[in-house]
């Protein structure tokens, strides 16, 4: 079975702060991790994939196995970072989901 | 490139009814899965489709089906509609592998009154 935790429904931080959103996962083989973003009234999109280990909008994540995490970091949160995020993983062709988390970002 | 096309955009349905919804994969992908979210939760997997097969199905009862056409598109069909089948029903594609992840339509809103 194949599980993703995101522990916080809602994170508000202020503009230039750090951002970090928690993720953690459950699965027996070597899964494929990913974060997805979901802007106010536009479909899911792609954040940003493990293997590729590249920073998008500012966005890092490290795949962590001994602690099974996988946590997204910004330095500096924009206003624009604003959106539902969503950690994903591919174990066995299947894209599963955690719960989401709620970031907003005031100025 | 036009991505996933998902329709329609939004439909009601009578408790009871039927529904199909529709879903061409982008370019190039040929693999569709499809997914239901219910307000304020992340995507659940219904199932997904590969070579006109179903290949992966997540915990959704029977009336949930679907299908593949030889160019790769998918319905998604759902029978004796429930209340609680209200939520925005999300297609999306891949190639074969994994390693590159899903791209997502739009969605179908779909309200069941």
């Amino acid at each position: 079975a194949q599980r993703v935790t995101q522990p916080e429904k809602l994170l508000s931080v202020f503009k230039g702060a750090p951002v970090e959103l928690k993720c953690n996962y459950s699965y027996s083989g070597s899964p494929e991790l990913f974060w997805y973003v979901q802007y106010s009234r536009q479909r899911l999109q792609l954040l940003l994939r493990h293997i590729s280990r590249e920073s998008i909008k500012g966005f890092t994540a490290d795949l962590n196995k001994g602690e099974t995490s996988f946590h997204l970091k910004k330095p500096f949160a924009q206003e624009e970072d604003s959106a539902m995020y969503y950690c994903a993983l591919i174990g066995d062709y299947k894209l599963s989901f955690g719960a989401g988390t709620t970031v907003t970002v005031r100025a | 490139d036009a991505g996933v096309t998902q329709s329609p955009t939004h439909l009601i349905k009578t408790r009871g009814q039927q529904v199909t919804l529709r879903c061409s994969p982008k370019s190039g992908h040929d693999t569709v899965s499809w997914y239901q979210q219910a307000l304020g939760q992340g995507p659940q997997f219904i199932f997904q489709y590969y070579e006109e097969e179903e290949r992966q199905r997540g915990n959704f009862p029977d009336r949930f089906s679907g299908h593949q056409f030889p160019n790769y598109s998918s319905e998604l069909n759902v029978n004796a509609l429930l209340l609680g089948d209200s939520a925005l029903y999300l297609c999306a594609s891949s190639f074969q592998g994994r390693r590159h992840g899903y791209t997502f339509g739009s969605g179908t809103r779909l309200t069941v009154v």
